[in-house]
């Protein structure tokens, strides 16, 4: 799996968007980029899943540049229940092995 | 709709001891099943998957194993808890697709081994 950094903590408040953004210098060709949401104490819950440009659905947008060496995951106009952890993953999808390999992820902290 | 349910929730076993830790499925047939544990503060760690009855992949070595007896039925065992296998267990299933990273995990069981 490439190797992922992203910032360690985020604060915003209600209303507002968030971006958060992944560096993962060294993915490779047949990579593809997804992201997961944690609440204390469950388990992770899938996101949203790319492999270039722009993915959209009803909880949130990626954007991913041409050199797919980083990625921005949006929250449009957070409400309280989005604080949480948010995890960047980077896996090959050409074998069957589709193991979560999370980092430290970035907690994101949203005030009133 | 589909469910996945783990128990117990919680547990607290004393080092030595052994573990058994079961997960089920429902509203879905042939799923990828997973194991992972999570250590405190820290992120998820892939512990044993599997595609099939009786197809177990083991990530890494340690004294824990994993079984399928049914298609949708995932068990963790150990026949001597460490003080490091201390954790937040986390069973995930997935669909059989060549095209996403999407897994579906259950509560959790969060173990502590004294």
């Amino acid at each position: 799996l490439a190797k992922t950094t992203q910032p360690i903590s985020m604060d915003s408040y209600e209303g507002q968007e968030v971006n958060i953004t992944c560096s993962h210098n060294n993915i490779a060709t047949n990579d593809y980029i997804t992201w997961y949401q944690q609440f204390p104490s469950q388990g992770p819950r899938f996101i949203i899943q790319g492999y270039k440009t722009k993915v959209t659905n009803e909880v949130a947008s990626l954007f991913i540049p041409a050199d797919r060496k980083s990625s921005t995951l949006s929250l449009p106009r957070v409400s309280l229940s989005d604080t949480a952890v948010y995890y960047c993953l980077v896996g090959r999808m050409d074998t069957g092995r589709r193991a979560l390999t999370f980092g430290s992820g970035t907690r994101l902290q949203v005030q009133p | 709709s589909q469910t996945i349910h783990q128990w117990p929730a919680t547990l607290v076993q004393p080092v030595g001891s052994p573990l058994s830790l079961e997960c089920t499925v429902e509203g879905t047939s042939n799923p990828n099943l997973y194991w992972y544990r999570q250590a405190a503060g820290r992120g998820l760690q892939l512990l044993f998957y599997s595609v099939g009855i009786g197809q177990i992949s083991s990530e890494v070595p340690q004294n824990l194993s994993a079984s399928r007896p049914q298609d949708r039925q995932f068990i963790l065992s150990s026949k001597k808890l460490l003080l490091s296998d201390s954790g937040f267990y986390l069973c995930a299933w997935s669909k059989q697709t060549a095209d996403s990273y999407e897994q579906y995990f259950g509560p959790g069981t969060r173990l502590t081994v004294t």
